[in-house]
This record gives structure tokens, C-alpha cells and sequence, in this order.
């Protein structure tokens, strides 16, 4: 049973251009909405994360909007870069950590 | 502040052998996860701790599988009678006291089974 949806699989931007990934959660039992990002043959870094308590959150180029009544929260990357390619991974965490991710999105943002 | 360490980083083993990873932790974090991710898939949660306290462990987890952490500082991750299906990148994470939800992986350990 995956609780956790992503979308889409692979996406492909050009330099300069916003990307956008999106995620949905079943459980509501969740406390906390996480993103990572992850090179090749590294772990995942944490990227962003908010609260259910909140609709957006802005760090940098890196925005999470958060629809606590469609279970539904996204990634949008503004002024997309080469060196975000990577494979990006959302998650949903209880308050003891614990957490189910995504199955990740590709993204390759083009020169 | 060196960040979660894991070790070995590739382990190629044989069918049938037991395998043990080691996780050390950020010195002041006092929760540490494991979890296992195979090619084309997100991180799937196998057990975590608190100190040296395990608190919840995966139902998807054989009973081949243990993790012990038994000062609250590093961890260790046995899988006995390892199997083909077990070959895939084990990663460790740890969280801080204030905020349990910030994890910090380490650079995970790819086991492939022969």
C-alpha cells in the first residue's frame, strides 16, 4: 500500500525554466511534509519541508505549496539550473520521523 | 561535525552469508533510521531508534533482518541468510533532539547479493 504518490516519474526543463513536482498523501496521520534531493550515488539531502499547519514555504528558489484538504503538496523550483538535476524525492513523516517517500522524479534541466 | 557515516559503502556478498553495516551517527542526534532503497524507488522505513531504545521496526521486515544500537551512539544493521531480493543501497539517517523530523542521511551502503 503506497501512501504516498509522485508525479511525474521524469521531467525534463530547460535552463532558466520552473519545474514542478507534485505529491499526494492517504494518511492523515502525517505531521510533517519533507523534500530531498539526491545526486548518484549519495544519500538524500533534505531540501524543504513544511508543516500541515501551513499553505507555502519559501526558501530560495525552492517554494512547497501545501493543500491540506486535497491531501496534495508540490515542489516548485523557479530559475531551474544544470546543477539541480538530480532525482528529487517528497516524503510524509510522523512526529516520530518515521517516513514514506515518494518514488522520485528525475529531473534534468537542460543548458 | 562529520555528518552520518556508514561503512562499509559496497558489500558483495554470497547467497546465504551474513552481512553487518555500521551507521555512526551526528554526534548529538539521538534518533537514527534505517532504511532500504532499491533501484528506481523512494527510501521504505526499516526501524529506527531513540538512544539506544528501538521503537518501531517495519512489519515488511524479515526476521532475518536486526539493528542494534546499544550506547545511543552508532548502529548496526545484521542481515542474516541474506537472499538475492536483499541486494539494494541501505541508508541510515539521524534526527536531532529538537527536531525529529530534519533527517540527515549518510551515503548508504549498495549490498548486492550473488
Amino acid at each position: 500500500q503506497q501512501q504516498v504518490k509522485q508525479s511525474p516519474q521524469s521531467l525534463i526543463v530547460q535552463k532558466g525554466g520552473i519545474s514542478i513536482i507534485n505529491c499526494a498523501y492517504e494518511n492523515t496521520a502525517f505531521d510533517y511534509f519533507p523534500w530531498y534531493q539526491q545526486f548518484p550515488g549519495k544519500g538524500p539531502a533534505l531540501l524543504i519541508a513544511i508543516r500541515p499547519d501551513v499553505s507555502e514555504k519559501k526558501e530560495g528558489r525552492f517554494t512547497i505549496s501545501f493543500n491540506k484538504s486535497a491531501k496534495q503538496f508540490s515542489l516548485h523550483i523557479m530559475d531551474s539550473q544544470p546543477g539541480d538535476s538530480a532525482t528529487y524525492f517528497c516524503a510524509a513523516s510522523t512526529n516520530a520521523g518515521k517516513s514514506t517517500f515518494g518514488d522520485g522524479t528525475t529531473l534534468t534541466v537542460k543548458p | 561535525d562529520t555528518g552520518v557515516s556508514q561503512d562499509p559503502r559496497h558489500k558483495i556478498t554470497k547467497r546465504g552469508q551474513n552481512v553487518t553495516f555500521r551507521c555512526d551517527p551526528i554526534s548529538e542526534h539521538n534518533r537514527l533510521y534505517w532504511y532500504r532503497q532499491t533501484l528506481g524507488q523512494g527510501p521504505e522505513f526499516l526501524t529506527y531508534f531513540q538512544n539506544e531504545a528501538q521503537l518501531e521496526k517495519s512489519r515488511l521486515l524479515s526476521d532475518r533482518f536486526s539493528a542494534e544500537r546499544p550506547k545511543g551512539s552508532f548502529s548496526t544493521l545484521e542481515i542474516q541468510r541474506t537472499e538475492q531480493g536483499d541486494s539494494a543501497m541501505y541508508l541510515c539517517a539521524s534526527s536531532p533532539r529538537a527536531n525529529g523530523y530534519a533527517q540527515y542521511f549518510g551515503p548508504g551502503t549498495r549490498l548486492t547479493v550473488t
